[in-house]
């Protein structure tokens, strides 16, 4: 069963405007991970985020975490055409082996 | 650092044969996890483990998929018969300790007509 949801299921901006993508979640986890899967090649970790953090950023990457929303947004700050992709969060449950569980992704589209 | 292989890339088969997939996951990395990729499913975990010992194969559908992790260096996936409905891409990832970040090889498609 998927444990991340991903919202929307489909985005598409011009370049250099901000995409947010979001991820529900349903139990407890330890952390949660988001990732970036270009066409035909393997997910890609792009940044973690504990459940004891609200916020984290890496380079135009921002991510949020609310754990009494069970909740995460990713950020893309001044999009490219080269962050054109599929992103996926996923989830380290707590006490469920420290395997990770992925949502069916988000496909994001930027237009030149 | 080579990153984590897979092979083959591509494998096309026909229904009722034996398919083997492998994987090399990353020197020093202590688990390894075994996924299905496909549109109506998403990614799915089909099993993993951890120091060679499989710890969860609560995802692998039925009999008929077996996966194998004789070393640190090399897990196999295999599909005995093979039905059309395998079709997908299925992923190896490998990382360093629970929870810690999945380093992705590049898939096998798997492709049973």
């Amino acid at each position: 069963s998927q444990q991340g949801e991903e919202d929307p299921q489909a985005l598409s901006i011009q370049e250099g405007e901000n995409a947010t993508m979001n991820c529900s979640y349903k139990t407890s986890i330890n952390n949660l991970q988001w990732y970036r899967q270009n066409s035909g090649r393997g997910l890609v970790h792009l940044i973690l985020i504990r459940s004891n953090e609200r916020e984290k950023h890496s380079g135009r990457l921002r991510v949020t975490l609310d754990t009494s929303k069970k909740s995460s947004s990713l950020l893309i700050t001044a999009s490219r055409a080269a962050d054109t992709a599929s992103y996926f969060c996923a989830t380290d449950e707590a006490g469920a082996n420290s395997k990770l569980t992925f949502g069916k992704g988000i496909t994001l589209s930027v237009r030149p | 650092d080579a990153g984590v292989i897979q092979s083959p890339r591509h494998e096309v088969t026909e229904m009722g044969q034996e398919v083997t997939l492998r994987c090399k996951p990353i020197s020093g990395h202590n688990s390894l996890f075994w996924y299905r990729q496909t549109m109506m499913r998403g990614l799915e975990l089909l099993i993993y483990f951890n120091n060679n010992v499989p710890i969860d194969d609560s995802g692998m559908p039925e009999d008929r998929f077996s996966a194998k992790m004789p070393n640190a260096s090399f897990s196999t996936l295999k599909i005995q018969p093979s039905e059309p409905r395998d079709s997908a891409v299925y992923f190896c990832a490998s990382n360093r300790q629970g929870g810690s970040p999945l380093h992705f090889g590049n898939g096998t498609r798997l492709t049973v007509t």
